[in-house]
């Protein structure tokens, strides 16, 4: 089966550092890559979309100079949240797609000190 | 802009009960809709996945069906069990392929 990895599963970082998160798609190629953001008892909220060789599209209301997303092959993306802060503290997973499916990876858990 | 609302947002019952979990959404244009379960402090398991074209996917206990026309997909899960007990959340993927989530039923199943 399609399986899409994450890495790290977890950081905790300090206020004002840059973080990167890696997502992979491990035995196919993903040539759209999407990044969720989910605060605690809440659902998960899409952040930006991420194709390969392209500038990533960010939904409404998420800062594109914050959380810098590259997608430099098609079985990697990155998101690096910038100047981190508390407010960024949340569980961020990323999904790749694969013709009409998504195949979600285990997610990363953000803690901003 | 889709919207996907799940109700009851929480629900509690006792060990073998039937239960149903639904699922609405206001755009119809739809690829597919995937039901997912979510453990606290984990990631996503994908439990059943239904494409525009179909009615209905069954695995195991679990039965979804999709109903385009009136926004609304159900998730049946027969004989519950206390370790069916978590979040469930359905997801609509439109145009773009990108995935709305609903609001999630945290469901707990009493021994």
């Amino acid at each position: 089966g399609a399986v899409v990895s994450q890495h790290p599963s977890w950081v905790i970082c300090k206020s004002g550092t840059s973080v990167k998160i890696e997502c992979r798609s491990l035995d196919f190629q993903a040539t759209t890559m999407f990044w969720y953001r989910q605060f605690p008892k809440q659902s998960l909220m899409l952040m930006a979309t991420s194709n390969e060789g392209s500038k990533a599209t960010y939904e409404q209301g998420v800062e594109k100079d914050k959380f810098l997303i590259n997608h430099a092959s098609l079985t990697l993306s990155t998101l690096t949240v910038t100047s981190a802060h508390p407010e960024d503290s949340s569980f961020y997973i990323c999904s790749a797609r694969w013709g009409s499916e998504q195949f979600f990876g285990p997610g990363t858990r953000l803690t901003v000190l | 802009k889709q919207e996907v609302t799940q109700i009851p947002a929480a629900l509690s019952v006792p060990e073998g009960e039937n239960l149903v979990l639904n699922c609405s959404f206001t755009d119809s244009a739809i690829y597919n809709l995937q039901w997912f379960r979510q453990d606290p402090g984990k990631g996503l398991t994908s439990l059943l996945l239904i494409q525009s074209s179909q009615r209905e996917q069954t695995s195991g206990r679990l039965n979804a069906s999709l109903d385009k026309s009136s926004g609304r997909s159900t998730l049946y899960i027969a004989a519950s069990q206390p370790g069916d007990s978590a979040t469930y959340l359905c997801a609509v993927a439109s145009g773009t392929y990108k995935y709305i989530f609903g609001t999630g039923t945290r469901l707990k199943v009493l021994a």
